[in-house]
């Protein structure tokens, strides 16, 4: 298996622009979570989704803050327009077990907003 | 809302000296607690979840122990290749899991 796939590892923008990282969850697995990992805050949940469908997006920060999950195999998390603070690691995860805890989480995508 | 904390924040071992790593928390209705390991440049990586106090569970090197308040990760006979940032998180009702900010532990040889 090929594990949860995002990109791109690394994005360097500048203030303004828009930012798309994507996500192809494992095969068979039905369940879809968008963290943001920060020195200062950890590790925080943005948005997760069952069987496609946004169930919990308490966590998007605001309203530049987007995510989708057109099908079974792929999510985008969107930020526009993006701002500094919005650097951090952002991570995709999947599950097929949600009530066991056990999620398999994407190696991240780097995010720096200058 | 939730509460995870981790202590300590860092950790220096040397190897084979054994040691535990600290996770309370405070939940109204704990559905699941998880430990999970997190290299530098990688995603966290699973380790346990634990449903009840007393529950116990056992991995190589690594115990993971729970009470009503909080969890602990024993780790006997450390190696550097132990060398990480271990997480905590907890589940209450739903789906979410709250995350602790983590304990990075570093095993010299």
């Amino acid at each position: 298996d090929a594990g949860v796939i995002q990109s791109p590892r690394h994005e360097v923008t500048e203030m303004g622009q828009e930012v798309t990282l994507r996500c192809k969850p494992i095969s068979g697995h039905n369940s879809l979570f968008w963290y943001r990992q920060t020195m200062m805050r950890g590790l925080e949940l943005l948005i997760y989704f069952n069987n496609n469908v946004p169930i919990d997006d308490s966590g998007m920060p605001e309203d530049r803050f987007s995510a989708k999950m057109p099908n079974a195999s792929f999510s985008t998390l969107k930020i526009q327009p993006s701002e500094p603070r919005d650097s951090a690691v952002y991570f995709c995860a999947s599950t097929s077990r949600l009530n066991t805890g056990e999620l398999f989480f994407g190696e991240g995508s780097r995010l720096t907003v200058l | 809302e939730d509460q995870v904390t981790q202590s300590p924040e860092a950790l220096r071992l040397q190897e084979g000296e054994s040691s535990s790593l600290n996770c309370s928390y405070t939940v109204s209705g704990l559905r699941g607690l998880f430990w999970y390991r997190q290299d530098p440049g990688k995603g966290p990586e699973f380790l346990f979840t634990l449903y009840s106090a007393g529950e116990e569970k056992e991995k190589e090197r690594l115990k993971a122990t729970l009470t009503k308040k909080e969890s602990f990760l024993h780790i006997t006979a450390p190696k550097p290749e132990d060398s990480a940032t271990y997480l905590c998180a907890v589940q209450e009702d739903g789906s979410r899991l709250t995350f602790g900010e983590g304990t990075q532990l570093t095993v010299n040889p």
